[in-house]
């Protein structure tokens, strides 16, 4: 079956950087996009950016340009979302999620189980 | 950028009630409109795709309609399984994909 299964959860320091990382299995890799989205305690859901698999194009949220860099290895069908100069409002669950694109409209199916990234002193 | 707004922010409802929430978008968006489904500690799951398309294995009891900037997403006899929050999310030309800011059902 499609599933996307993602790294572990990580602690980190104010300024330092999480990388976290999304494997695909169960459909070609190459074939769909995938975007990235965060979610901080008790709030709703963010759109931080999307990758295509087949060519490694990216659009990423605004409010994060310049932060955020997502990249895919195709080898291995694992996409990656890396995040710099982290801030203890960059403090959520990350998930990755397959973007499935049809004339009618896109949307995000299946999700990884989400990433809790811990930014904290 | 496209705003998403939802209403209610939650709401209370009994088993076997039918629930509708409501999804507006600040410009015309056509039917490029989702809806998800997420339980506490678990990733979001589609339930609706283009307006008013049921995601495969999605009960029934989902549905969804709207065009252009108003949408809803419709439970017709709410069961335990369906005390979630709800997001709607615009897919409407490029990025960014838009979520709405959620809405509550909660057990009454």
């Amino acid at each position: 079956q499609v599933q996307l299964v993602q790294s572990g959860a990580e602690v980190k320091k104010p300024g330092a950087s999480v990388k976290v990382s999304c494997k695909a299995s169960g459909y070609t890799f190459t074939s769909y996009g995938i975007s990235w989205v965060r979610q901080a305690p008790g709030q709703g859901l963010e759109w931080m950016g999307w990758i295509s698999a087949y060519n490694g194009n990216t659009n990423y949220a605004q409010k994060l340009q310049g932060r955020v860099t997502m990249t895919t290895d195709t080898s291995t069908s694992t996409a990656y979302m890396e995040l710099r100069s982290l801030r203890s409002d960059d403090t959520a669950v990350y998930y990755c999620a397959r973007d499935v694109v049809v004339p009618a409209g896109a949307w995000f199916d299946p999700w990884g189980q989400g990433t809790l990234v811990t930014v904290s002193s | 950028d496209i705003q998403m707004t939802q209403s209610p922010s939650s709401l209370s409802a009994s088993v076997g009630d039918r629930v509708t929430i409501t999804c507006r978008a600040s410009q015309s968006i056509s039917s490029y409109l989702n809806w998800y489904q997420q339980k506490p500690g678990k990733a979001p799951k589609v339930l609706i795709y283009a307006a008013s398309s049921l995601q495969s294995g999605v009960p029934s009891r989902f549905s969804g309609s709207g065009s252009g900037t108003d949408f809803t997403l419709t439970i017709s006899s709410l069961q335990p399984e369906d005390f979630a929050t709800y997001y709607c999310q615009q897919s409407y030309s490029t990025p960014p994909y838009t979520f709405g800011q959620g809405t509550k059902l909660e057990i009454k």
